[in-house]
């Protein structure tokens, strides 16, 4: 099926510990975006990639980095996780006249 | 800058009654708006959005918003809850120039007693 693909579902970690989220799109959109979402704050965007080869910072960039590695794929990087970091994080993807497509979610623990 | 304000954090209606979530925003220019659902442990669907024109717009499931923009509002209504409409329900605004993402409120947890 068509859509944003996220990996992993569920991702346990310790402080201080790195991991990369990986999100796919298979419908040739240009822009990619990376939320997280937190309990009573609604989603807040992470980073964004407007086209292939170029990304900037949304809100809550601190502590996360990521890759356009193509125009498919965007991934999010923690290089050394902090509790806070606590979060569901949401991929999507859009085309022309921002509907945003969403992937099913990340949810990620760090102890 | 663009910003969103959901009314309520829990709003709780019987099954067949109206329901009403609030929302309004503030942007620089002339706003795109979205209403996006979320049932629980899935992401987001949209549910309608406004770009230009009719300021009354239908979405699915039976809801629909009206754009005021005297009001700066954009308010979702159903006239008849069911059951499975509880859900957590987002207002989002964009300036639609295609370059940057969404701002989203804080949402609007949905219960629908029997």
């Amino acid at each position: 099926n068509a859509g944003v693909t996220q990996t992993p579902k569920f991702q346990v970690l310790k402080t201080g510990q790195s991991m990369t989220l990986q999100c796919a799109q298979d419908m040739n959109h240009n822009s990619m975006y990376w939320y997280r979402q937190d309990p009573g704050m609604g989603l807040r965007l992470i980073y964004y990639s407007a086209s292939e080869g170029t990304t900037d910072k949304g809100e809550v960039p601190n502590g996360y980095n990521v890759s356009r590695l193509n125009k498919r794929e965007f991934s999010l990087r923690l290089e050394s996780a902090a509790p806070s970091q606590t979060s569901v994080y949401f991929c999507a993807s859009v085309f022309g006249a921002n509907v945003l497509t969403f992937g099913a979610g990340s949810r990620l623990t760090v102890l | 800058a663009q910003s969103v304000t959901q009314l309520g954090s829990h709003v709780s209606v019987s099954e067949g009654a109206l329901v009403l979530l609030r929302c309004n925003y503030s942007s620089s220019v002339p706003p795109y708006l979205f209403w996006y659902v979320q049932y629980p442990n899935q992401g987001l669907q949209l549910l309608l959005k406004y770009t230009t024109g009719a300021t009354l717009v239908k979405g699915i499931n039976g809801f629909e918003a009206e754009f005021k923009k005297s009001e700066t509002s954009f308010h979702l209504t159903k006239p008849s809850a069911h059951m499975s409409d509880a859900a957590e329900y987002f207002c989002a605004v964009s300036d639609g120039e295609g370059r940057r993402a969404l701002t989203f409120g804080s949402g609007t947890r949905l219960q629908v007693q029997p």
